[in-house]
């Protein structure tokens, strides 16, 4: 099955830059996503399709993906933005596939 | 609005079955693909099963193939998760999710809680 792998944890600083990674054989043949899941809400969508922000999500939040590994980039980050974050893709023989999960804690 | 929202969950014995739903509401549910994912104590998110538009094409996490049965009755907006011979490792928080643009979830439900008692 297609695994997908992210660092369990990132600290970042506020006003500062943190960068998410996800690992995957061939990752950059296939549509990235990527979730912010704060406690006790549901998970948001924040980037689809590599790089695209559904409308309402800030433009901190962008994304990249190429050969194996997918990015997630938040700029300026704020308090809110701690969170876990996860990046997803779709494979045909597992559907659709999760990360490990990375939890950004600001401080 | 998309609106999607959960129930059914609850405490079952080991080996026990339960039938979770999901309302859709404010957006043409016969035209989107659906799915289950779920979320256990302290872990990841994990996609437990999806299903087309049509309901013709099913699939299952690994974990739960053969036990769990997705479908959807597009007349009444709802998809189901039916799950047998529940194990402990099934206790999680499960999510109902639309399926966005490019095999991306867009709209998740708040979830429902299923509690296994061993």
């Amino acid at each position: 099955s297609y695994e997908l792998t992210q660092p369990p944890s990132l600290s970042v600083s506020p006003g500062q830059t943190a960068t998410i990674s996800c690992s995957g054989d061939n990752l950059g043949n296939k549509y990235a996503s990527w979730y912010q899941h704060r406690p006790g809400q549901s998970p948001v969508l924040v980037i689809y399709h590599d790089s695209r922000r559904p409308s309402g999500v800030p433009e901190r939040f962008s994304g990249s993906n190429s050969g194996n590994t997918a990015i997630l980039t938040i700029s300026e980050t704020q308090a809110l933005d701690e969170a876990d974050y996860y990046c997803q893709t779709w494979d045909s023989s597992s559907n659709y596939v999760f990360g490990t999960g990375t939890k950004v804690t600001v401080l | 609005e998309v609106q999607l929202v959960e129930s059914g969950g609850g405490l079952v014995d080991r080996g026990g079955s339960l039938k979770l739903s999901c309302a859709a509401s404010g957006f043409t549910f016969s035209a989107s693909a659906m799915g289950w994912v779920r979320q256990a104590p302290g872990k990841g998110l994990e996609s437990v099963s999806a299903i087309n538009a049509a309901g013709t094409t099913t699939f299952y996490a690994d974990s739960v193939r053969g036990r769990f049965t997705i479908s959807r009755d597009n007349d009444k907006n709802t998809l189901y998760l039916e799950m047998n011979t529940l194990k402990a490792e099934d206790a999680a928080l499960y999510y109902c999710a639309k399926e966005g643009s490019s095999w991306s979830y867009g709209h998740w439900g708040l979830g429902t809680l299923v509690s296994v008692s061993s």
